[in-house]
Order: structure tokens, then sequence, then C-alpha cells
């Protein structure tokens, strides 16, 4: 079965500091797995995704995330936090077969300080 | 540009009244999920649809809630009767199963009394 697990369900950096915010998955198939954003009273938007082309992923926004299968992670980075970041952030996992029924982590909450 | 929709963005009603939340797909988008969000249970998935025929909704409490899409560009989501635990933020998403992706609408939150 399929899994993800967000690490920190909340983190704060600086303004203009390094975001890492962390994903781990469970597959026992080859994964696709995803980063969302939902911003306040707003739905979920997505960010990247990662679908078994290049292990590094560009997004939206200027994030960016790197598939480590030795590691099972999607680690999720931006080099320079904006006060615009601060946000709460999904990371999912497609579930296996031909859907794009989703499993999704419990969240993690981006705040940027001054 | 593209959006899923969903009416209304706000409810509030009182315990034992009957809801109904829509949702309209983005045009041509063959599935069709229910997601409600809470603080407490986070993000769960209630229903899926895929061309209009629901293939999963183990998520969903079968005693009030009932999904449905009686056409392409119209899917509901209705409770009879709510309680306040139904007090959440419903979300419609709808994807193309070939590109692997959700769309999200903006939400329906829903406050019971």
């Amino acid at each position: 079965a399929q899994s993800v697990t967000q690490l920190g369900s909340h983190v704060s950096v600086s303004e203009g500091a390094l975001v890492l915010l962390r994903c781990n998955y469970s597959s026992s198939v080859p994964p696709y797995l995803f980063w969302y954003v939902q911003y306040p009273n707003q739905g979920l938007q997505l960010l990247l995704k990662y679908t078994s082309a290049a292990t590094l992923v560009k997004g939206i926004n200027g994030f960016e995330a790197e598939f480590k299968k030795s590691e099972t992670s999607f680690h999720l980075t931006k080099p320079s936090a904006h006060m615009s970041d601060a946000a709460e952030y999904f990371c999912a996992v497609r579930i296996g077969g031909a859907t794009n029924k989703l499993i999704f982590g419990t969240g993690t909450l981006l705040a940027v300080q001054p | 540009d593209a959006r899923v929709t969903q009416t209304p963005r706000h409810k509030v009603t009182e315990m034992g009244q009957e809801v109904t939340m829509r949702c309209q797909p983005i045009l041509g988008h063959n599935t069709v999920f229910w997601y409600r969000q809470t603080m407490m249970q986070g993000l769960e998935l209630l229903a899926y649809f895929r061309n209009r025929a629901p293939l999963d909704d183990s998520g969903m409490p079968k005693d009030r809630f009932s999904a449905e899409m009686p056409d392409a560009t119209l899917a509901t989501l209705k409770i009879q009767p709510s309680e306040p635990r139904d007090s959440a933020v419903y979300f419609c998403a709808s994807g193309l199963v070939q590109r692997n992706e959700q769309f999200f609408g903006p939400g329906t939150r829903l406050t019971v009394l």
C-alpha cells in the first residue's frame, strides 16, 4: 500500500532563508509523487509532480523537489523564503494502477518570519 | 482559465437539516473527488467518481451522506440529516486519469449548529 509521511507539522523560517519541507513515501510500485500548497481559505493547488522522469522536479513559485529512491524521500525546497510562501503544504502519492487517486500526508504549516 | 467551482462557499445550518453541496468539474475531466478537511482529521477522501460512476465511497458515512453525478458538469454531495460533527470544509477536485493530477475547487465551509 502507498503512504506518505510528512515530518514536522509546523516549520518556521526567516524571510530569505532556505525552505525545506520533508516527505517520505512508502510504495509497492514506482511512485508518482506530488506537492500541493494550500493558502488560507483556499483549495489545494498543485506545486509540482514527479512521474518517473527527471528526479529533480521544478515547480511554481521557485519550489523544487528531488526524488531519492534510496532514501524513499521527496523533500520540497526553496532557496529563499518569501512572506507569500506562508501556507500549508501537502505531500501526496498516487495509489497504484491507472488512476489519479491520491493519498495525502497530514500537511506542514510553513510560517515565514520577517 | 478552467477551474473547479463549488457552491455555496459558506453554509450555516441547524442540526437535522439537509445540506446539498454542488461542484462543477473542469470541462473534459473524467474523475471527480470529494474531500472533507478538519483540523482534527486533516484531509479525508469521501468519494471518487470516474466517468460519472462511483468507484469508491468507503470514506463516506453511508447512513447520512450521499454523492452523485447527475451529469458530467455537476457533482453533488448531500448530508441528511446534518450533525454538528459534520462541520468542516468540503472540497471537490477533478482531473484526468491519464494526467495523474487533481485540481481542487475553493471549498464549501459548512457549519452545523
